[in-house]
């Protein structure tokens, strides 16, 4: 089992309409959890932190359920600018090593 | 302040060629890492350093070797390059929850 799962997509969506993205972890020592965004051909990019308590950021939103392992991203009022991957991510402690899911694939079409 | 970037950004290499990619950051982390994303795949931990003069194995080590003479410099080395390492290489540094990862290089083994 990979340590960091994701629904690799591609997920194409039309502009304006809300999208989710959820990804489970297996390590239940994982610390802080992360979705980053990726452009074709370019770094990975911080989108935004996970919390317990559910964090927003605009139009996106990020939860985390402990007890499931499980993290989510949801994008509403979906811009043809938000087309990209997006890596859920895992700090598991030690190191401070990151593990990175697959990735899921957003095409937001007009 | 220039982040973190790597050097070269593409390279073509023979198999058996051996190569040095060199990562810089000017944000005095101590945390650095080299990872490798194939299609496909998120990226994989291949070695990680947690300060200068330390080196550890991630996910991926085989046919690698890594040193950090200084803290500002990561060096990632092939000693004898394989089709199979064939890969785009991201090097990232991180201090707490702050993440920053260089431009890529992008590495073909014919």
């Amino acid at each position: 089992r990979k340590e960091v799962e994701q629904d690799p997509g591609p997920f194409n969506v039309p502009e304006g309409a809300t999208v989710a993205f959820n990804c489970t972890y297996s390590n239940s020592a994982s610390q802080s959890f992360f979705w980053y965004r990726q452009d074709c051909r370019k770094e990975p990019k911080l989108l935004m932190s996970v919390y317990s308590s559910g964090n927003e950021d605009g139009r996106f939103t990020a939860q985390l359920n402990r007890a499931s392992q499980y993290i989510s991203l949801l994008i509403r009022d979906s811009k043809l600018s938000d087309s990209a991957t997006y890596l859920c991510v895992v700090n598991i402690g030690y190191g401070n090593k990151l593990v990175f899911g697959a990735g899921t694939i957003l095409r937001v079409k007009s | 302040n220039a982040g973190v970037t790597q050097t070269p950004k593409f390279r073509v290499l023979k198999t058996g060629q051996s190569m040095t990619l060199l990562c810089a950051q000017d944000m005095n982390h101590e945390y650095m890492y080299w990872y490798r994303q194939d299609p496909g795949m998120g990226l994989r931990l291949i070695h990680y350093s947690v300060g200068e003069g330390t080196t550890a194995k991630g996910e991926v080590p085989d046919g690698y070797n890594v040193s950090r003479l200084k803290k500002q410099n990561f060096l990632l080395g092939l000693e004898s390059a394989a089709p199979s390492q064939t890969s785009v290489y991201f090097c990232a540094s991180i201090t707490g929850s702050e993440q920053y990862f260089g431009p890529g290089t992008r590495l073909t083994v014919t």
